[in-house]
């Protein structure tokens, strides 16, 4: 089962760059969304989407975009890429929005140079 | 808003010590709550849930209750090993249809000693 799948594992990026890290999941999931990992903040939501078509903005959207196309992927572009969003970034998905849980990709380790 | 708040970390137990974590959390309406363990390099999986009050979620020897009168979801177990080393993240989940995001505590790092 491949679950929640995120491409690249790792990345480095220059100040300024712009760069997608792709997401995807093959358990015909409504719900995806995006989330990063920073020491002691925990996991902060980026944005999420409730099924195709449909975004929105979580609590730190600044200087990403996010489209749903289609139900299967949910990729999260920088547009212009900050020291400040060196992180772990994870996707997540689950059956429509709820009160399910949410399965996790093994995360792409992003750093901005 | 919704909220969580896990005791402070790190913890450093040796094997075969009880381990009790703490999470309160504020939430409007009625969530799910939840424990995710991090491995080292890892993702996050999903320990265990509960979805209403007094269900006690359990896995892995793992447990945790819903407490609504105290507002609290405290992983404990019994005896810890080795393999037990990771970050845990209490987490909660209401249904309020578009907006149902998962809320996440900061986590706290477990080590355990042989």
């Amino acid at each position: 089962n491949a679950g929640v799948t995120q491409t690249p594992k790792f990345q480095v990026l220059k100040t300024g760059q712009s760069m997608t890290l792709q997401c995807a999941q093959d358990m015909n999931h409504e719900y995806m969304s995006w989330y990063r990992q920073d020491p002691g903040m925990g996991l902060r939501l980026i944005h999420y989407s409730v099924g195709a078509g449909i975004t929105d903005q979580g609590e730190v959207p600044n200087g990403y975009n996010v489209s749903r196309s289609t139900t299967e992927d949910f990729p999260l572009r920088l547009l212009s890429a900050a020291p400040s969003q060196t992180s772990v970034y994870f996707c997540a998905s689950s059956y429509s929005g709820g009160r399910g849980e949410l399965f996790f990709g093994e995360g792409s380790r992003l750093t901005v140079l | 808003g919704d909220s969580v708040t896990q005791m402070e970390g790190p913890v450093t137990l040796s094997e075969e010590a009880f381990l009790t974590i703490n999470c309160t959390y504020t939430a409007t309406g009625y969530p799910s709550l939840f424990w995710y363990v991090q491995y080292p390099g890892e993702g996050l999986q999903l320990l265990l849930k509960a979805t209403k009050a007094d269900d006690k979620g359990s896995n892995k020897g793992f447990e945790a209750t819903y407490r609504k009168e105290t507002t609290s979801f405290h992983l404990e177990k019994g005896s810890v090993q080795v393999s037990d080393s990771a970050v845990y993240f209490c987490a909660l989940r209401t249904s309020t249809g578009a907006n149902s995001k998962l809320t996440f505590g900061k986590g706290i790092t477990l080590s355990v000693r042989p």
